[in-house]
């Protein structure tokens, strides 16, 4: 099975700084990869996915950005913060079928406060 | 992707049944039902999955109806540990299809 990594697991930074959450992934070659984001108390709301290297797609327009430099590794980004991107931030990796099963391997969080 | 309705939340006593329902009317043929489940604070669970036929595994059963427009999760023997917000996912399986997770269902095992 796969294994996501994310870091940091914990961020707390100021209006109008930038953002960089970072996510790898093991045990897999060409995975698709997800950026979700939860805000306190709500359900997970999709950013981005990618489905190999350069490849972003965006599921709301927004001040983040995502990259995929390399085939494992997978990049959230922002120039400014606002207080509005305060969540839980979820890297999940999967395989299309019949690769696998279909299921999404999610990373442990990384909990940002926008102060 | 169609779309999938589950109640916000249930108990359900330790020890028992719980059986969590999801429906999801606008299934198309080709698209497979998911189940995951979040404790707090963690990243979300796969659970089980299935496309027509009902599903059982070491955590949970899944029984899909024949029109395929529901499906009930249903963890055997609940236990304190099972309280979390379970998701009802059907996805296609088209390659770089995306996963979107509704509300789920929040479900508290009671002692």
């Amino acid at each position: 099975s796969q294994t996501i990594h994310q870091w940091p697991a914990t961020l707390v930074q100021p209006v109008g700084s930038p953002l960089s959450l970072e996510c790898t992934v093991e045990g897999t070659s060409n995975p698709n990869l997800y950026w979700y984001r939860q805000a306190a108390g709500r359900g997970l709301q999709l950013l981005f996915y990618s489905v190999g290297i350069g490849q972003i797609s965006s599921e709301v327009p927004q001040n983040l950005s995502a990259s995929r430099p390399q085939d494992r590794q997978f990049i959230l980004s922002s120039k400014k913060l606002l207080l509005s991107d305060s969540g839980f931030y979820l890297c999940a990796s999967g395989l299309d079928i019949p690769r696998s099963t279909g299921e999404l391997f999610f990373g442990e969080g990384s909990r940002l406060t926008v102060l | 992707d169609a779309k999938t309705t589950q109640p916000p939340s249930m108990d359900c006593a330790e020890g028992r049944a719980a059986n969590l329902p999801c429906n999801h009317s606008t299934i198309s043929g080709n698209e497979y039902v998911y189940w995951y489940r979040q404790i707090h604070s963690q990243g979300p669970q796969y659970i089980i999955h299935g496309l027509k036929n009902n599903e059982t595994n070491e955590m949970a059963s899944l029984i899909i109806t024949e029109d395929r427009k529901s499906s009930t999760l249903i963890l055997p023997h609940a236990t304190l540990r099972d309280t979390a917000v379970y998701y009802c996912i059907v996805r296609v399986d088209n390659y770089g299809q995306n996963f979107v997770f509704g509300p789920g269902t929040r479900l508290s095992v009671l002692p």
